[in-house]
C-alpha cells in the first residue's frame, strides 16, 4: 500500500531537548516536505526536498532542522524545542512539479 | 507572491442542505494547479482534487462539484445534499513551481460542521 508513515503520532517533550520526527514513504517520489498546521493559519510549509542531499527552506525554517541521506526518509529534526513549536506536523510526499502530494498522518507535537 | 484566502472560517448547517466553501488565490503565474483536501476529526489530509489553470471545466463527483473561475480567481467547493460524514476542515491549497521546486500554498482552512 503506497504511504507516507510519520511517527510518532502524538508527542510531548520539554523545552530544549532534542527530538527527531520521523518520515518514511514507499511510492519512490522524489519530492517531500514538512507542514506544520496552526488554527486559523492553514498549513505552512517548513522545509522541502527536491530529491537526496537537495534540500532548502520553506515559509517557517526557524527552529528546524532536515535532512535527506535516503530518498525514502525525510527526519525533522528541533535541535532545542520551545512552545512556541507546539503544533500539528505533517510531511508529505510527491512525484514532483505540480502532482498532488501524499500526506502523512500527521505528528501531534507539545513542547512544555 | 501566491495565496489562497478562505474568508469562512467556520460554517454550520443543517444535515441535507447544500454548502458552498469559497477559495480565492492569487498568482501571477500561468501554470499552476488548485486543490481542496479533507481533514476529518480523525487529522489525516484527504485528497479531493486538482484542477490546472487551463482547465475551467466545472467538475461534479458524487455530491461534490467544485467550481473554477479565473476571471474571479475562485475555486470553490459546493457540497450538494450535506450529511453528518462531511463535517470536517477543509483546505484549498494552491501549487505552483518556484525555480523549478513544488510550492504548495494553502488557505487557512474552513471547518464545516453538518449537524443532524
Amino acid at each position: 500500500e503506497a504511504q507516507v508513515t510519520q511517527n510518532p503520532r502524538y508527542l510531548i517533550t520539554v523545552t530544549g531537548k532534542k527530538l527527531t520526527v520521523t518520515c518514511s514513504q514507499n511510492m519512490n517520489h522524489e519530492y517531500m516536505s514538512w507542514y506544520r498546521q496552526d488554527p486559523g493559519l492553514g498549513l505552512r510549509q517548513i522545509y522541502y526536498s527536491m530529491n537526496v542531499e537537495v534540500t532548502d527552506k520553506g515559509d517557517v525554517p526557524e527552529g528546524y532542522k532536515v535532512s535527506r541521506k535516503e530518498k525514502r526518509n525525510f527526519p525533522l529534526i528541533l535541535e532545542s524545542p520551545s512552545p512556541n513549536q507546539t503544533s500539528l506536523y505533517f510531511c508529505a510526499s510527491g512525484r514532483g512539479g505540480l502532482e498532488k502530494l501524499f500526506f502523512g498522518s500527521g505528528t501531534q507535537l507539545s513542547v512544555l | 507572491a501566491q495565496k489562497v484566502t478562505q474568508a469562512q472560517t467556520e460554517i454550520s448547517v443543517v444535515e441535507k442542505e447544500d454548502v458552498t466553501l469559497d477559495c480565492v488565490y492569487e498568482t501571477r503565474d500561468t501554470t499552476y494547479y488548485l486543490f481542496w483536501y479533507k481533514q476529518p476529526p480523525s487529522g489525516e489530509l484527504v485528497f479531493l482534487i486538482r484542477r490546472n489553470s487551463f482547465d475551467e471545466q466545472n467538475e461534479i463527483s458524487g455530491r461534490y462539484s467544485w467550481n473554477f473561475q479565473k476571471s474571479t480567481s475562485s475555486f470553490n467547493f459546493t457540497i450538494t445534499a450535506s450529511q453528518v460524514v462531511d463535517s470536517a476542515v477543509y483546505f484549498c491549497a494552491l501549487s505552483t513551481l518556484i525555480q523549478g521546486a513544488q510550492k504548495l500554498v494553502f488557505g487557512q482552512g474552513t471547518r464545516l460542521t453538518i449537524n443532524p
